[in-house]
């Protein structure tokens, strides 16, 4: 029944390791979206990919590396990790309805050491 | 660049008070506008969005929200909050499918 999910939902991990974060949607939608939330819940849109093709690429170092391997899914891969990384990463997806109303995963907490 | 504000980081308010959160947008074109909830350790949830039409739109729980062009303003009000509003409130914009820019959240503590 899950419509974004998000594994894993903890990640804590030391400096310099490289991880993955994945994202499954089954609403069918063509759209998803990273997001970071900081410390004090700021959100800033990291990527956006339709139909597997990158169409937003925010400011983030390239150390962030988007990958869609289907429309369903869109995973975020981090190299060398740094302590500035730990934040909460959401994936979201969406329509191309006009309104492109997000709906959200579970979240995955990242803590670097 | 386009940018969200909401008018009030913290708001605390007794059960049954009523609720008015500010939000301010600076775009001149065509927009879509957003209210997202973050209860405690949960993910973001779609309270109510303006797409188009009646510029006075009702969500879920009780919220609704004014759309008011001439201010670049999108409020979220509810008559008479509960303790179970406790949350995180974002306000959210984008023009159709680009530039999707989040307000800083308002955080809102109903106190019982």
């Amino acid at each position: 029944d899950t419509a974004v999910s998000q594994t894993p939902k903890y990640l804590v991990t030391q400096m310099g390791n490289d991880k993955s974060i994945k994202c499954e949607q089954n609403l069918g939608h063509d759209t998803m979206y990273w997001y970071k939330q900081d410390s004090k819940k700021f959100l800033k849109i990291m990527f956006s990919y339709n139909n597997k093709e990158l169409i937003i690429n925010e400011t983030v170092p390239n150390r962030f590396s988007p990958k869609s391997p289907d429309k369903a899914h869109l995973n975020l891969h981090i190299n060398s990790l740094e302590l500035g990384d730990s934040a909460v990463y959401f994936c979201a997806s969406s329509t191309r309805d006009g309104s492109y109303e997000q709906y959200f995963g579970p979240g995955t907490r990242l803590t670097v050491t | 660049a386009q940018s969200v504000s909401q008018h009030n980081h913290h708001v605390i308010l007794s059960e049954a008070a009523s609720l008015e959160l500010g939000c301010n947008y600076s775009y001149g074109g065509t927009v879509n506008l957003f209210w997202y909830v973050q209860y405690p350790g949960q993910h973001l949830q779609l309270l109510l969005k303006y797409f188009s039409g009646d510029p006075l739109v009702k969500g879920i729980k009780g919220f609704e929200a004014e759309f008011i062009k001439s201010k670049f303003s999108f409020n979220l009000r509810k008559p008479s909050v509960q303790w179970s509003d406790t949350a995180e409130y974002f306000c959210a914009v984008n023009n159709y499918g680009q530039n999707f820019v989040f307000g800083p959240g308002t955080r809102l503590s109903v106190l019982p």
